[in-house]
């Protein structure tokens, strides 16, 4: 069966400091992988997305950048945080004939 | 212009109650899928249901059902017999086109289940 696994769950982080956000499926292959972002009791706001390896699609222009260094790997980085990138990151995998499965989150906060 | 809209930023129904999340969308594509998904205060999103845009009969999973009004673009969910762990934010989404686009979300409703 296929999983997606994401990490750190939580995270605090002083502005100008750097972040690395990893997220990892497992059970397929060449899935579709997303980065979302839900700020405090807003909807999900799609931030990158990758169709392949190496394959990155920005949504939204801002402090964060994303990788895809291998078929199942999704990272989410930024080289200095802002205190408006705080808020809760989801990433989320989808292929053929299956849904969208999203990971448990990670909920962010610069200070 | 937003592609989906959720009007009902909070509601309260009654424990075994049934209750309809609102839903529509705008797309001008032939071609699109509908979902909803349940986000409990953990944070994590749970899907409960999906429409295609050609599915012929409304979606059911369980307790869960879409009114999908395919003229009217909308796509309500109908959660029947609504239990305390109903209690949670519920986004309705969008994909349009080929078939592993992007889902785009609504703002969600609050659902709040009294005993």
């Amino acid at each position: 069966s296929q999983t997606i696994h994401q990490w750190p769950a939580t995270l605090v982080q002083p502005v100008g400091s750097p972040l690395s956000l990893e997220c990892t499926v497992e059970g397929t292959s060449n899935p579709n992988l997303y980065w979302y972002r839900q700020a405090a009791g807003r909807g999900l706001q799609l931030l990158f997305y990758s169709v392949g390896i190496g394959q990155i699609s920005s949504e939204v222009p801002q402090n964060l950048s994303a990788s895809r260094p291998q078929d199942r790997q999704f990272i989410l980085s930024s080289k200095k945080l802002l205190l408006s990138d705080s808020g809760f990151y989801l990433c989320a995998w989808s292929a053929r004939n299956y849904g969208y499965t999203f990971g448990s989150g990670t909920r962010l906060t610069v200070v | 212009a937003q592609k989906i809209t959720q009007t009902q930023p909070g509601m309260f129904v009654q424990e075994k109650e049934a209750v309809t999340l609102d839903c529509t969308y705008d797309t001008s594509d032939p071609s699109y899928g509908l979902f909803w998904y349940k986000q409990p205060s953990s944070g994590e999103m749970i899907f409960l249901i999906y429409q295609g845009s050609y599915d012929q009969q409304n979606a059911t999973e369980g307790r869960y059902s879409l009114n999908f009004q395919k003229a009217r673009k909308s796509a309500n969910l109908v959660i029947s017999a609504s239990q305390l762990g109903d209690s949670a934010m519920y986004f309705c989404a969008m994909r349009e086109g080929w078939s592993q686009g992007n889902l785009i979300f609504g703002k969600g409703t609050k659902l709040s289940v009294k005993p």
